[in-house]
């Protein structure tokens, strides 16, 4: 059974970095196709996707937030980390993390998806 | 960058079939999917590689995609289906994308 859960602040600072873990189980990123993607919602408006990391390590961003994104993996803590640099107040969502399941790469989709954790960015 | 295009809103009456349609250019080329999201809730997918249905989704659900739209399909609506639907492909430049998200209101 594949589960995934976010942990990080609900509240941060205008210009602070934002850092989420994702821990989840039931799967490795170890194997082969698997991925660990995060995607935002800000509260009324669509899903935005924000970066995927790969087995392999491969990371792919959001080319409108690849500046200001970072995401790792623990594989040994089975987690996998975003940061997100100058936060502003725009930037408040309900972050998720989702599990890619093993596919080619056009095949991407996320199947399993965490609770999503309400991040707001205020002063 | 690579855009998908979705209606607003879209209208059913209950036991009707409800059709969300989603642009993008080729989009026949690529894989699509589709993700319900209820209230509250987190996104389900219901649809992936075009077509195919994740085990425990009903079979009223189904997806087709051709030329530059992909549509989702509703058969015998029923008031549970209400909710949003976002449509998601892989573009090889912009990688994850999804659609801006389609309400569905059964009435």
């Amino acid at each position: 059974q594949i589960t995934l859960k976010e942990s990080g602040p609900t509240l941060v600072k205008p210009t602070q970095t934002l850092t989420l873990t994702c821990t989840f189980s039931g799967f490795s990123l170890n194997t082969s196709g698997v991925g660990v993607g995060w995607i935002r919602q800000p509260p009324g408006k669509a899903l935005e996707w924000l970066a995927l990391i790969f087995w392999d390590d491969d990371k792919r961003y959001s080319p409108s937030l690849k500046n200001r994104l970072t995401i790792t993996k623990d594989t040994s803590k089975n987690q996998v980390v975003l940061t997100m640099t100058n936060m502003d107040p725009v930037d408040t969502a309900t972050y998720y993390c989702a599990h890619r399941p093993p596919r080619g790469l056009r095949l991407t989709f996320f199947d399993y998806w965490a609770q999503g954790t309400l991040v707001t960015v205020s002063s | 960058s690579y855009d998908l295009t979705q209606p607003p809103s879209v209208s059913v009456s209950p036991g009707q079939t409800a059709s969300i349609t989603c642009s993008g250019d080729k989009l026949g080329d690529k894989y699509s999917s589709w993700y319900q999201q209820k209230p509250g809730q987190s996104p389900v997918v219901v649809i992936y590689q075009d077509y195919k249905r994740p085990s425990g989704i009903p079979e009223r659900f189904s997806a087709s995609n051709s030329g530059n739209t992909a549509t989702l399909t509703i058969s015998g609506t029923q008031a549970m289906d209400e909710a949003d639907y976002y449509c998601q492909t892989w573009d090889s430049s912009t990688y994850v994308v999804f659609g801006g998200g389609t309400k569905l209101t059964v009435l």
